[in-house]
């Protein structure tokens, strides 16, 4: 199973927005809406963001947002803050019943 | 609240093995499966598999089977990887993550396991 294929990095300044693509296949992101986003903070665990595409889980800020098109999934981040500065990560479930990851966007706050 | 603690450092040499754990807290442990990731420095995350915390059935992702192991004590709450004939390029820091169906909920504190002669 191949890694979803991200950005290696975005930036953008406070209050500006920004979006991250994670492209995949009809058997993974295409075919599933069990897309899943992770935020990783330098040196921390990883942390749900997103879930099912554009579900929220509650605690996580509204200006994080996710939506799909075909096969690839997208992370909307609106008025950046310089916190958001992190790893973001694209996962979707498989038509091999399994998980993949997407290689990983590194956000820059200008 | 949710909690995942794993075990701490570890530093191994090539050829021998480490086991890791991940104590869960603050829900019944046998209700969510357990994933296990992978990163490497600077590198990733590599989903490698899952154990159903319920009957033990272990699911070993592509790249993962034959070293390692993924086990359980319910009786504590806790799940277990063990790798055995490690090799440098097994130096990672290695994370439980419970997931309560196609999402991974809660993730350990992760545990770095580094292979040096």
């Amino acid at each position: 199973q191949s890694a979803l294929t991200q950005p290696a990095s975005v930036s953008g300044s406070p209050g500006q927005s920004i979006t991250i693509s994670c492209t995949g296949t009809s058997s993974d992101v295409g075919g599933y809406n069990y897309v899943t986003w992770y935020q990783q903070l330098p040196g921390k665990a990883p942390k749900l963001l997103i879930y099912e595409v554009s579900n929220r889980p509650s605690g996580v800020t509204n200006r994080f947002s996710g939506s799909k098109s075909g096969n690839t999934a997208s992370l909307t981040i609106s008025g950046l803050q310089a916190e958001d500065e992190a790893d973001y990560y694209c996962n979707s479930y498989t038509s091999s019943h399994s998980w993949v990851f997407g290689g990983g966007t590194k956000l820059t706050v200008l | 609240q949710v909690q995942l603690v794993q075990s701490g450092s570890e530093l191994r040499k090539p050829g021998a093995s480490v086991k890791v754990s991940c104590k869960a807290s603050g829900y019944i442990f046998t209700t969510y499966s357990m994933n296990w990731v992978r990163q490497a420095p600077g590198q990733g995350l590599e989903w490698m598999g899952w154990i159903d915390t319920n009957t033990g059935n272990p699911t070993y992702g592509q790249g993962f089977t034959g070293r390692f192991v993924f086990s359980l004590d319910t009786s504590v709450s806790t799940a277990y990887l063990q790798i055995s004939s490690l090799k440098a390029e097994d130096t990672a820091v290695y994370y439980c993550a419970m997931s309560s169906g196609y999402l991974f909920d809660q993730w350990g504190q992760g545990t770095l396991v580094i292979v040096s002669s």
